[in-house]
């Protein structure tokens, strides 16, 4: 049972356009919710959160919206950039007390120069 | 400052071998965790520690994976026997509590 869902396994964006990653829920419960990059050979490293009581969070050129009714968030990259070339995980957890990430499958994300 | 340490970093064995995983987490985040990533799979989730406390084992498959982590710093996670299935890649993360985590490099398992 995938409770986080990443339906493009992949995603081509021009240099300087707008990056746009999807990213589903099934379980209600879910508070809190990660965005982690991952390059070849490393480990994923975070990115960018956001609580179930907000509903857009912003970071430079990341921002993050989640739609609780509609159990769907996002990432916004703006302008993308030759290293931003990665796959990226979506991630949640329950409320605070139990830190388990539940991990999407990942999109893999190539600028275009 | 250092991130995750994990070694070693690559590891080809052959079915039914034993294998262990080392991880030194980064200095004073006290919880730890084991993650196993399939091919094309985010990340799941094995065992969670706080301190030398294992409080969330619930996904390691006790059969034949076991880990410690004795002084509440490094941790091992062992495989004995490893099967092909377990061909994977092994992560180990650190946090202090309830903060956001900090992932090492991996260990990429292959069982022939």
């Amino acid at each position: 049972d995938q409770q986080v869902k990443q339906n493009s396994p992949s995603l081509s964006v021009q240099e300087g356009r707008i990056s746009i990653l999807n990213c589903d829920y099934t379980n209600s419960m879910f508070d809190y919710f990660l965005w982690y990059k991952k390059y070849p050979a490393e480990g994923p490293t975070f990115l960018i959160s956001i609580s179930s009581i907000k509903d857009k969070n912003e970071d430079g050129r990341f921002t993050v919206f989640l739609n609780k009714s509609a159990k769907h968030l996002s990432l916004h990259i703006v302008p993308s950039q030759p290293g931003d070339s990665a796959v990226y995980f979506c991630a949640a957890t329950l409320p605070r007390g139990n830190e388990k990430l539940t991990f999407g499958t990942g999109t893999r994300l190539t600028i275009i120069p | 400052e250092a991130g995750v340490v994990q070694s070693p970093r690559y590891k080809i064995i052959e079915k039914k071998q034993p294998v262990a995983f080392w991880c030194n987490p980064i200095s004073g985040h006290n919880t730890l965790y084991w993650y196993r990533q399939n091919l094309g799979q985010g990340p799941e989730l094995l065992i969670r520690y706080e301190n030398e406390e294992a409080v969330d084992d619930s996904q390691l498959p006790k059969d034949r994976f076991s880990a410690e982590r004795l002084k509440g710093v490094d941790s091992t996670l062992k495989i004995q026997p490893a099967e092909l299935g377990d061909s994977a890649v092994y992560l180990c993360a650190s946090s202090s509590t309830q903060e956001t985590q900090y992932f090492g490099p991996g260990t990429r398992l292959l069982v022939l």
